[in-house]
């Protein structure tokens, strides 16, 4: 079955950038989403199609994909961005769910 | 402002079938740019999606689930339901629902969630 793999953690200090990396051999073609989850919390939408922001989401939240990688970047990482990122993405259009990453550990030191 | 809240019950045995409820406030679940789907999170684990209805009642199902999921709407009380079968402790995880959204290119993602029901399959 398709799987997309994402690294287990990455460790930033405020103000630093944060990038997470979710790989998976369709990414060429499929566009790929991001999560975050907080603590006790459900997933929140961060990036949808690859580089979308939705409203409300900060700035410094970007997505960008090339090849099988694609990748979400946090500019200027603040405390309150500590939180597990899922990238969810699809082998094929018209799944209608997909697949999950196993998730990443950002940790703000 | 669209909500969505899971209900069921908390505790279920094993081989017996897990049974929850998504209630949809805010919009109508009829509305046709929309699926609604489910989605699990093993305590301490990473998210699996379980499968995807719209409210014609066509599904999509994780293959790997597939032959314990049965997924169901009732546009009338704006509600789509979750039924898996034979269950194990496997199944013990918090249970999402969420709305699916077309991004224009085919292909959906999840744009609202409810906050997540635990469901624990124990004897």
């Amino acid at each position: 079955s398709y799987e997309v793999t994402q690294s287990p953690s990455v460790s930033v200090s405020p103000g630093q950038t944060a990038r997470i990396t979710c790989s998976g051999d369709a990414l060429p073609k499929q566009y790929t989403y991001w999560y975050q989850q907080k603590p006790g919390q459900a997933p929140v939408l961060v990036i949808y199609k690859d580089n979308e922001r939705p409203s409300g989401i900060p700035e410094r939240f970007s997505g960008s994909s090339s090849g099988t990688t694609a990748t979400l970047t946090i500019s200027g990482v603040q405390a309150e961005d500590e939180a597990d990122y899922y990238c969810q993405s699809a082998e094929n259009s018209g799944t209608y769910g997909g697949v999950f990453g196993g998730g990443t550990k950002l940790t703000v030191l | 402002q669209l909500q969505l809240q899971e209900s069921g019950p908390g505790l279920v045995k094993p081989s017996e079938t897990l049974s929850l409820t998504c209630s949809v406030s805010g919009d109508s679940i009829r509305n046709s740019r929309y699926y609604w789907g489910w989605i699990r999170q093993p305590p301490g684990k990473g998210l699996e999606w379980i499968g995807s209805i719209y409210y014609s009642g066509n599904t999509y199902y994780n293959p790997s689930l597939k032959s314990r999921v049965t997924m169901s709407v009732d546009t009338p009380k704006n509600q789509f339901s979750l039924k898996l079968s034979s269950v194990t402790a496997a199944d013990t995880a918090v249970y999402y629902c969420a709305r699916l959204v077309d991004d224009s290119s085919g292909d959906y993602y999840f744009d609202i969630w409810g906050q997540g029901t635990l469901v624990t399959v124990s004897s």
